[in-house]
């Protein structure tokens, strides 16, 4: 069963314009990850965010994580074509290796 | 490294046909992970393993699947005998236990007529 949720579920934006997805969970998490997914390719991880942490920065992109609402949120600034991808959080819980993956929001970069 | 390896890329296969895919995790992660893909159920995690040993098992859809990691640089996951139903990307991908960061191959593509 998917715990994560991401909103919305499909973007598309002007090159050079931010992107925010969401995302939000159900149960408590130990980490939140992101990954990145481009049309039939396997998942990269982008960046991981522990619970302790409320934001995390790498490269363009920016993470930030509210326990207390159970939700992350994940900005690409200043896009390029390249970004162009589906984007996935996954959360793991306390104990618990396996990761819990959402639905995903597809992000189109028009040039 | 050459990252997560997986074979055959493509796989078409008639129903009640048996099925093994392949994977070659990162040297070093003690972490290996099966999942597959579909439009509408998503990323679904099917098993996993730590050094070797099966640790959770409970995404196996059914008994028509198995999976075996005899050692630390091959896996596979077999199903015996296939349904069309089971048409998706199947992805392996393997991590250290320290980050839980993962690292995907590049999925096998499995359609059943």
């Amino acid at each position: 069963s998917q715990q994560g949720e991401e909103d919305p579920q499909a973007l598309s934006i002007q090159e050079g314009e931010n992107a925010t997805m969401n995302c939000s969970y159900k149960t408590s998490i130990n980490n939140l990850q992101w990954y990145r997914q481009n049309s039939g390719r396997g998942l990269v991880h982008l960046i991981l965010i522990r619970s302790n942490e409320r934001e995390k920065h790498s490269g363009r992109l920016r993470v930030t994580l509210d326990t207390s609402k159970k939700s992350s949120s994940l900005l690409i600034t200043a896009s390029r074509a390249a970004d162009t991808a589906s984007y996935f959080c996954a959360t793991d819980a306390p104990n618990d290796y396996k990761l819990s993956f959402g639905a995903g929001t597809t992000v189109t970069v028009r040039a | 490294d050459a990252g997560v390896i997986q074979s055959p890329r493509h796989e078409v296969t008639e129903m009640g046909q048996e099925v093994t895919l392949r994977c070659k995790p990162i040297s070093g992660h003690d972490y290996l992970f099966w999942y597959r893909q579909t439009m509408m159920r998503g990323l679904e995690l099917l098993i996993y393993f730590n050094n070797n040993v099966p640790i959770d098992d409970s995404g196996m859809p059914e008994d028509r699947f198995s999976a075996k990691m005899p050692n630390a640089s091959f896996s596979t996951l077999k199903i015996q005998p296939s349904e069309p139903r089971d048409s998706a990307v199947y992805f392996c991908a393997s991590s250290f236990p320290d980050t839980n960061e993962q690292f995907f191959g590049p999925g096998t593509r499995l359609t059943v007529l």
